[in-house]
C-alpha cells in the first residue's frame, strides 16, 4: 500500500517554543492531506485539512494561529505548533489520500507524539 | 445521532478465536469502507478497503458490507496475540467529498 511519512516522531520541547512536524506521500501525490489529534484512549479528532497550494481549513475549534499548517508541494504537508503549551502534549498524526484509489484510500503516518515541558 | 457508532470494547478472546468487529453508520451515501488496525502509540494501519456492498478477504481478514443495514463488520480468523490492537472502521463517499467518518475505534487483545 502507498506509505506516508511522518517525522519527528517524538519530540520533547520546552513550553513557549515552536515544533514543526513533516508529513510525507512518499509514492503519490496528496493534493488534500489532513491532519490529527488524538489524546490517549481516544479516537482520532480532525484538527484540519490541508490543501496543496491553499489555505488549510480548520476544524471549529481548533485555533489556525497556533497549529500552522503549509502544504507547498503535493507531497509534503507541516504542522507547526507554534508557542507550544503542555496542553499541547498529544499524539499528532497525519493522513493523505491517495488519488490512484478507487474512492481514494486515506493512508496515515506513524504519528508525532508532543511532549511540552 | 453520529455519523458512525462502533462499540469501544475492550474486546478480550483466547488465541485461534475468530473475532467479529462492527460498526453502524447512518449516511446511506456511504460507498467507501476501510478497516483501519492501529498500536499503541502508533499511526493507524489500512488493513481493509471495500466499495459499495459484498465481502473482501485477505488472508486472516474478512471485510463485509451491508448497506441495506448501514452495517460493516471485520472479521479475524485464527487470531493471534499480535492482532492485539484497537481497530478503527472508517468510511466516505463521493457526496462527502475529501470527508472521512470514523469510529471511535475498538479495542481488541488476544490472550496467548
Amino acid at each position: 500500500g502507498a506509505v506516508v511519512s511522518q517525522h519527528p516522531s517524538r519530540v520533547i520541547c520546552k513550553s513557549g517554543t515552536s515544533v514543526k512536524i513533516e508529513c510525507r506521500s512518499l509514492d503519490f501525490q496528496a493534493t488534500t492531506m489532513f491532519w490529527y489529534r488524538q489524546f490517549p484512549k481516544q479516537s482520532l479528532m480532525l484538527m484540519a485539512t490541508s490543501n496543496e497550494g491553499s489555505k488549510a481549513t480548520y476544524e471549529q475549534g481548533v485555533e489556525k494561529d497556533k497549529f500552522l499548517i503549509n502544504h507547498a508541494s503535493l507531497t509534503l504537508s507541516t504542522l507547526t505548533v507554534t508557542s507550544a503549551h503542555p496542553e499541547d502534549s498529544s499524539f499528532y498524526i497525519c493522513s493523505a489520500r491517495d488519488p490512484r484509489g478507487l474512492g481514494g484510500e486515506l493512508f496515515f503516518g506513524e504519528g508525532s507524539r508532543l511532549t511540552v515541558l | 445521532q453520529k455519523e458512525v457508532e462502533q462499540d469501544p470494547g475492550p474486546l478480550s478472546v483466547p488465541e485461534g478465536a475468530i473475532v467479529s468487529l462492527n460498526c453502524t453508520y447512518s449516511n446511506s451515501a456511504f460507498q467507501y469502507f476501510m478497516w483501519y488496525r492501529q498500536y499503541s502509540r502508533k499511526g493507524p494501519e489500512l488493513l481493509m478497503y471495500t466499495y459499495s456492498s459484498g465481502n473482501k478477504e485477505d488472508g486472516r481478514f474478512t471485510a463485509q458490507v451491508d448497506k441495506s443495514s448501514k452495517y460493516i463488520s471485520l472479521f479475524i480468523r485464527d487470531s493471534q496475540p499480535s492482532d492485539s490492537a484497537t481497530y478503527l472502521c472508517a468510511m466516505s463517499a463521493r457526496s462527502t467529498g475529501n470527508q472521512f467518518y470514523f469510529g471511535t475505534g475498538t479495542s481488541l487483545t488476544v490472550i496467548p
